[in-house]
């Protein structure tokens, strides 16, 4: 199966300007992540969506962070005005809909979307 | 609160020599438990994971790991390291909140020496 795709790899912006990474996951994955793994981190969790509804977004800096999932599939993130602390790698993952007996699910991992901001 | 743990941050080893990284969890009930290891520019991928039944699990790449429940640990050995496995790994564990929450580590890079 096709994995998660992510796009872009690297983006270089200025500091206060505007960036969105786009991803799609794994047919048939209801579940999508967001994370943010700055340099030496491990990944925090920005925000979940189940289908194109957010199951929580509680980290997620709203006053400049945005994320939408249309038709429940695609999913951007976007920044709006980039900080010079956004600089980071965005990580999207999926799951599939269904744990079976365990309940919880694997993620699946894209490559990334590195972001440096000057 | 709930909280992932790994005390090295960077490990240096010799290829051929065993391997262990420690993660401690911090959680009321029995988490589900994870290893993913990430190469320079890639995603993470999972090595194995802990759901239930045998304590010892095997992963993919020959790594295992035990989980202690009275140690609260999940530690990822692998008995002889090649140059090829140097990485950043993670532990990682999912909690019920409503929905499964994933908590990461912050990770330990392993060098391999030749």
């Amino acid at each position: 199966e096709a994995g998660v795709a992510q796009s872009p790899r690297y983006k270089i912006i200025e500091k206060r300007q505007s960036v969105a990474f786009w991803c799609n996951p794994i047919s048939g994955h209801a579940t999508l992540y967001w994370y943010q793994q700055i340099l030496g981190q491990g990944p925090k969790l920005l925000i979940q969506f189940q289908n194109n509804g957010v199951v929580d977004d509680s980290q997620l800096p709203k006053d400049r962070f945005s994320a939408e999932r249309l038709k429940g599939v695609d999913s951007t993130l976007k920044i709006q005005p980039a900080k010079l602390e956004d600089s980071a790698v965005y990580l999207c993952a999926s799951s599939s809909p269904t744990g079976g007996t365990s309940g919880a699910n694997v993620l699946t991992f894209g490559a990334g979307s590195r972001l440096t901001v000057l | 609160a709930q909280s992932v743990t790994q005390p090295d941050i960077h490990i240096t080893v010799s290829e051929g020599a065993s391997l262990e990284l420690r993660c401690n969890y911090s959680y009321g009930a029995t988490p589900y438990l994870f290893w993913y290891v990430q190469s320079p520019g890639q995603g993470l991928q999972l090595l194995l994971k802990y759901f239930s039944g045998d304590t010892l699990v095997q992963g993919i790449k020959g790594f295992e790991a035990e989980f202690k429940r009275s140690q609260s640990s999940f530690n990822l050995r692998k008995p002889s390291v090649h140059w090829s496995d140097a990485a950043e790994y993670f532990c990682a564990v999912a909690i019920t909140s409503g929905t499964y929450k994933y908590i990461f580590g912050t990770g330990t890079r392993l060098k391999v020496l030749a």
